[in-house]
């Protein structure tokens, strides 16, 4: 079964410390992994997608990178706007959004002024 | 592009009643998506849609949740009765087929119906 685990569950920060969250997955044969963000309130607003181990992608103070196992989101200077709940997903099937379409449980991100 | 449209935002229900969430699907995609969200669980897909077709409904938790989407710029998930563990948010996403590498297509998600069901 495919499984995605988020760690950790909640992490905070000061503004400008710089961390990272970890999304591990177990899956058959992984063909995209998915970073999005959401804030009380929202849905999901999607911020990177990933396709295969080594590459990497940045937007502003963030950067996603990919591992055969994992995908970390690196924070660098964090800001208070940057609070928020990030989530991964992982699709395992080319042409399938559905079932194989799995999201981990969030980290929940808070960064102090 | 407007995004992903549901309705309502928001409904407080007494138990045993009828509801009834709407969703209009941005433009172009031919994929739909019903999800719920709990602090407990995350977030489950409950059932998809392609082509306006249900194509995998095995996460609808039971016979009282309905969903129908009669083309494709409208869908609804009905729950009926409700219950208060249906108390949740409920998300309609859309995506738009075409999977190769480096495609970029993600799901795209509305602002959710926060269902609270007393």
């Amino acid at each position: 079964e495919d499984q995605v685990t988020q760690s950790p569950e909640a992490l905070r920060l000061q503004e400008g410390e710089s961390s990272s969250l970890n999304c591990s997955y177990t899956v058959s044969g992984l063909r995209g992994l998915f970073w999005y963000r959401q804030d009380p309130g929202k849905g999901p607003e999607f911020l990177f997608t990933l396709y295969s181990a080594g590459e990497e992608k940045e937007k502003e103070r963030l950067k996603a990178t990919l591992t055969k196992k994992e995908s970390f989101l690196h924070i660098t200077a964090p800001k208070p706007e940057d609070s928020a709940t990030y989530l991964c997903a992982v699709r395992t099937v080319p042409d399938n959004y559905g079932q194989n379409f799995v999201f981990g449980p969030g980290t929940r991100l808070s960064v102090l002024p | 592009d407007a995004g992903v449209i549901q309705s309502p935002r928001h409904e407080v229900t007494e138990m045993g009643q009828e509801v009834t969430l709407r969703c209009k699907p941005i433009s172009g995609h031919d994929y739909l998506f019903w999800y719920r969200q709990t602090m407990m669980r995350g977030l489950e897909l409950l059932i998809y849609f392609n082509n306006n077709v249900p194509i995998d409904d095995s996460g609808m938790p039971e016979d009282r949740f309905s969903a129908k989407m009669p083309n494709a710029s409208f869908s609804t998930l009905k729950i009926q009765p409700s219950e208060p563990r249906d108390s949740a948010v409920y998300f309609c996403a859309s995506t738009a087929a075409g999977v190769t590498p480096g495609s970029g297509n993600t799901i795209y998600f509305g602002e959710g119906s926060w269902l609270t069901v007393v």
